[in-house]
């Protein structure tokens, strides 16, 4: 069965600062999609990321460069230069390549708080 | 703006009751799928529709259930109202291409609250 886990419940941090959300997931199927979603106060979620699990190459530039390890099961992403704006809450989730968009399992997400 | 609207945007039922949400996609998206929310939790997986077929299939009663029509519309049934129910309703769209392409867009959902 797959499972997302997000074991950061709430985060503050003061504007600018970096701030890393984590994220450790299970699943049977070798190969598999991992995303991350931002979803502001408004309640639309906003897609933000996308990774395949074949392809575990970082983005370790722009403003949310990503960690995927897959020998640890993780995909965390990081917001850099946090901006007040950036206040949300941030669910990762999976979806298994077999049944692509059939069961897309959310984590129960991590509030972050940007402080000004 | 992601070109998904949602109606109503908040409602209220009893329970026993049955409801119909509504989702309006992006013109072209040949996909939609339905999200339940309930407070302080990440959305869980309802159905997801395809060219008008249910496509897959979270785990949830056969007292949900859904319609997708050739408009781009959809529809979110529940018979029964259970006070659980109570929870945002989330639809997404898309235009399915292969999964390295497909982006869901959300509306911004329904807030249903069953007393």
């Amino acid at each position: 069965a797959q499972k997302v886990t997000q074991a950061q419940t709430e985060i503050s941090v003061v504007e600018k600062e970096d701030v890393t959300l984590d994220c450790v997931y299970e699943t049977r199927d070798t190969t598999y999609y991992l995303f991350w979603y931002k979803q502001p106060p408004s309640g639309e979620l906003v897609f933000l990321i996308r990774r395949n699990s074949f392809d575990e190459q970082n983005e370790i530039s722009g403003r949310y460069p990503w960690n995927f390890q897959k020998s640890t099961s993780s995909f965390n992403f990081t917001i850099t230069a946090s901006q007040v704006v950036d206040s949300a809450v941030y669910f990762c989730a999976l979806s298994e390549a077999e049944n692509y968009g059939q069961n897309f399992v959310f984590g129960p997400g991590t509030r972050l708080s940007v402080l000004p | 703006e992601t070109g998904v609207t949602q109606s109503p945007t908040h409602l209220i039922k009893t329970r026993g009751q049955q409801v119909t949400l509504r989702c309006s996609s992006q013109s072209g998206h040949n996909t939609v799928s339905w999200y339940q929310q309930a407070l302080g939790q990440g959305p869980q997986f309802i159905f997801q529709y395809y060219r008008e077929e249910e496509n897959g299939r979270g785990n949830f009663p056969p007292r949900f259930s859904g319609l997708q029509f050739p408009n781009y519309s959809s529809e979110l049934n529940v018979n029964a109202l259970e006070l659980d129910d109570s929870a945002l309703y989330l639809c997404a769209s898309s235009f399915f291409q292969g999964p390295n392409e497909e982006t869901q867009y959300f509306g911004p959902g329904t807030r249903l609250l069953v007393l």
